[in-house]
């Protein structure tokens, strides 16, 4: 079936790079997305790759997709305090008729000075 | 700009009671999810729907029910609440299926005792 993981913990310095990590299963997935939660807050949609790119670039995010090795990551540029929230990561499923989102468990990534 | 709304940020209830968690969106919306939350799980879809009227099945739908008569209002029923429903509950909305992003609204956190 469809699954979608992440680690669940990153910590990094003020101004340094951020890297999330995700895997998912379903080969036939054409879209992949970030997803920002911000404490107290609902989901909001940060960035998405269609499955024909390898990479993606948006400000100081970048989304980087390896179809055969079912990777994606999301590279944060100069992070900054604003930056902590929960990320996650999803793909389309298809089942029932119907598109939804699989998303992962999500990864709390705390910025310290 | 989209706007999600739930009825309740935070909500306490006690076992067996009927609990009704409400979503609105303003943007006339066709299709609209209920997620609930769990630290290490991620979001799992328990019930959407697509139209008026119409509902479907999520991955996790047991003890849940649902209601749509107006097109911007999507409602969760918990029939009997029971502890392990305490949860963060998420609604979300999307225009339709031809894109997949979701928009979400801030979140019911409930606790049943």
């Amino acid at each position: 079936g469809e699954d979608v993981e992440q680690s669940l913990f990153l910590s990094v310095r003020e101004g340094d790079s951020s890297v999330i990590n995700c895997t998912y299963t379903d080969s036939s997935s054409t879209y992949l997305y970030w997803y920002k939660q911000e404490p107290g807050a609902g989901l909001q949609l940060l960035t998405y790759i269609f499955s024909n790119m390898d990479m993606k670039q948006d400000q100081r995010l970048t989304v980087l997709l390896n179809k055969k090795d079912k990777h994606l990551s999301l590279r944060i540029a100069d992070t900054q305090t604003g930056d902590s929230a929960i990320y996650f990561c999803a793909e389309r499923g298809y089942s029932g008729g119907y598109n939804k989102l699989i998303f992962g468990a999500g990864t709390r990534l705390a910025v310290h000075p | 700009d989209v706007k999600v709304t739930q009825s309740s940020r935070y909500l306490v209830k006690r076992t067996g009671e009927k609990v009704f968690l409400e979503c609105v969106q303003d943007m006339d919306h066709e299709n609209m999810f209920w997620y609930r939350q769990d630290p290490g799980l991620g979001l799992r879809l328990i019930y959407f729907s697509y139209d008026v009227k119409m509902k479907e099945k999520g991955d996790i739908p047991e003890g849940y029910s649902v209601s749509r008569e107006k097109k911007e209002r999507f409602s969760l029923i918990l029939e009997s609440a029971s502890t392990n429903q305490t949860s963060m509950y998420l609604c979300a909305s999307r225009p339709g299926q031809i894109t997949d992003t979701q928009y979400f609204g801030p979140g019911t956190r409930l606790t049943v005792l």
